[in-house]
């Protein structure tokens, strides 16, 4: 069975640093999510994006955010220079495009990041 | 406002019965989808059931079904003949009907332990 796959599976940095998060989702799904899990907490929602672009965003998605999709099969989440409060799991999700329907947002095992 | 309402941040239940996780949901929008995932202690995030809003019949997945009753605002979770490997987080999640909002707004969790 298909899945989103994510990697690496746990990343420790230093406060300050870039990261970059990446995800491979479900090859026919044409919208990808970013969520995100602190420790002991609901998830979260960050950035959505489809055809290229983004199509939706959450106030925890500043600046020091960006994702991108290098080429036709990865999909990536960067921070800029991380902070101690971007310690959490972070989550890909992918889902089918439908015009009408409810497309279940399928995810990947999460990476566990880790600000010192 | 709260969008998804989860009550119960843990409950024990015995191998082999019924357990139900409650879930309310706030929206004004008709048109809106219901979705629970589990998370085991590894973390991953795993789809279960989906129930849309205008779906007549309740949602049955398995040993899991969808107690949808629309005018409470609820989409409680049931899970039949409950196994050791049921033990995890149990989270309820929204998604409205919104031309440009794909997001999935989570509640903040049950934590289900199956005792032998």
């Amino acid at each position: 069975e298909p899945e989103v796959t994510q990697t690496p599976s746990h990343q420790v940095t230093q406060m300050g640093q870039e990261v970059i998060l990446r995800c491979v989702p479900i090859s026919n799904h044409l919208y990808f999510y970013w969520y995100r899990q602190i420790l002991g907490q609901k998830v979260e929602f960050l950035v959505s994006f489809y055809n290229n672009e983004i199509s939706e965003k959450s106030e925890i998605f500043d600046d020091q955010f960006s994702v991108e999709r290098p080429d036709g099969s990865n999909f990536t989440l960067k921070i800029r220079s991380t902070k101690l409060e971007d310690s959490a799991m972070y989550f890909c999700a992918s889902s089918e495009f439908s015009s009408g329907g409810w497309e279940t947002q399928y995810f990947g095992p999460g990476t566990r990041l880790l600000v010192l | 406002a709260q969008k998804i309402t989860q009550t119960q941040p843990g409950m024990f239940v015995q191998e082999k019965e019924a357990v139900t996780l409650d879930c309310t949901y706030d929206t004004s929008d008709p048109s809106y989808g219901l979705f629970w995932y589990k998370q085991p202690s590894s973390g991953e995030m795993i789809f279960l059931i989906y129930q849309g809003s205008y779906d007549q019949q309740n949602a049955t997945e398995g040993r899991y079904s969808l107690n949808f009753q629309k005018a409470r605002k609820s989409a409680n979770l049931v899970i039949s003949a409950s196994q050791l490997g049921d033990s995890a987080m149990y989270f309820c999640a929204m998604r409205e009907g919104g031309a440009n909002d794909y997001k999935l707004s989570f509640g903040a969790g049950t934590t289900v332990t199956v005792r032998a």
